[in-house]
């Protein structure tokens, strides 16, 4: 089944810049979509089709995904950024996959 | 507004069976796919099921085949999760989700709060 492998954390101070990563098998052909989970709240959608912002999102938050990479940059970082970022892709064979979650740290 | 508000959770002992509920609105449910996502203590998000808007496609982690069944009731705007034979790996929040996108690119574009459900003796 596919995999995606994603930094288990990091961190960062605020205003400087917060750059995830998650890796996959020729993952730049994929759609590779990104939520974000505050401690006891559910995920929410922060991108999808890698790069695509939805309603709400602040521009801080963009993406890329080329070869065996997609990165997650949120530029500016902030407080409330501090969250647990997940990938995620659509594969035949594993359906709708997860990578394993980066615990963002604001320092 | 799009609202998914999960209930059915609760304890379990090992091979029992429970049934989650997920409400939704503000949107055009019959034409949404929809999925359930669990997430166990301390733990990442991990896929379990998702249904077509039709309720004729349906798909299913490995780990669940043969033991839950995703179902909905368009009349009622309401999505299902049959869960038979439970063990204790089962213990985890699920979440319902709304999924948008096109083939091969869908992404879950709103969430519910969640249901806890544990099992154990």
């Amino acid at each position: 089944s596919y995999v995606l492998t994603q930094p288990p954390s990091m961190s960062v101070a605020p205003g400087q810049t917060a750059r995830i990563t998650c890796g996959g098998n020729n993952i730049g052909s994929k759609y590779v979509h990104w939520y974000q989970q505050r401690p006891g709240q559910a995920p929410v959608l922060v991108l999808y089709d890698g790069s695509v912002r939805p309603s709400g999102i602040p521009d801080r938050f963009s993406g890329s995904n080329s070869g065996a990479t997609a990165t997650l940059t949120i530029i500016r970082v902030e407080g409330g950024d501090e969250a647990d970022y997940y990938c995620q892709v659509w594969d035949p064979n594993g359906n709708w996959v997860f990578g394993g979650g980066t615990k963002l740290t604001v320092l | 507004e799009v609202q998914l508000l999960e209930s059915g959770g609760g304890l379990v002992q090992p091979g029992g069976s429970l049934r989650l509920s997920c409400a939704a609105s503000g949107f055009t449910f019959y034409m949404s796919d929809m999925t359930w996502v669990r997430q166990a203590p301390g733990k990442g998000l991990e896929w379990v099921s998702a249904l077509s808007g039709s309720g004729q496609t349906t798909y299913y982690v490995d780990s669940v085949q043969g033991r839950f069944t995703i179902s909905r009731d368009n009349s009622k705007n309401t999505l299902y999760l049959e869960m038979n034979n439970l063990r204790a790996d089962d213990t985890a929040i699920y979440y319902c989700a709304k999924m948008g996108g096109g083939a091969y690119r869908q992404r879950l574009e709103s969430w519910g709060q969640g249901a806890l459900v544990t099992v154990s003796s």
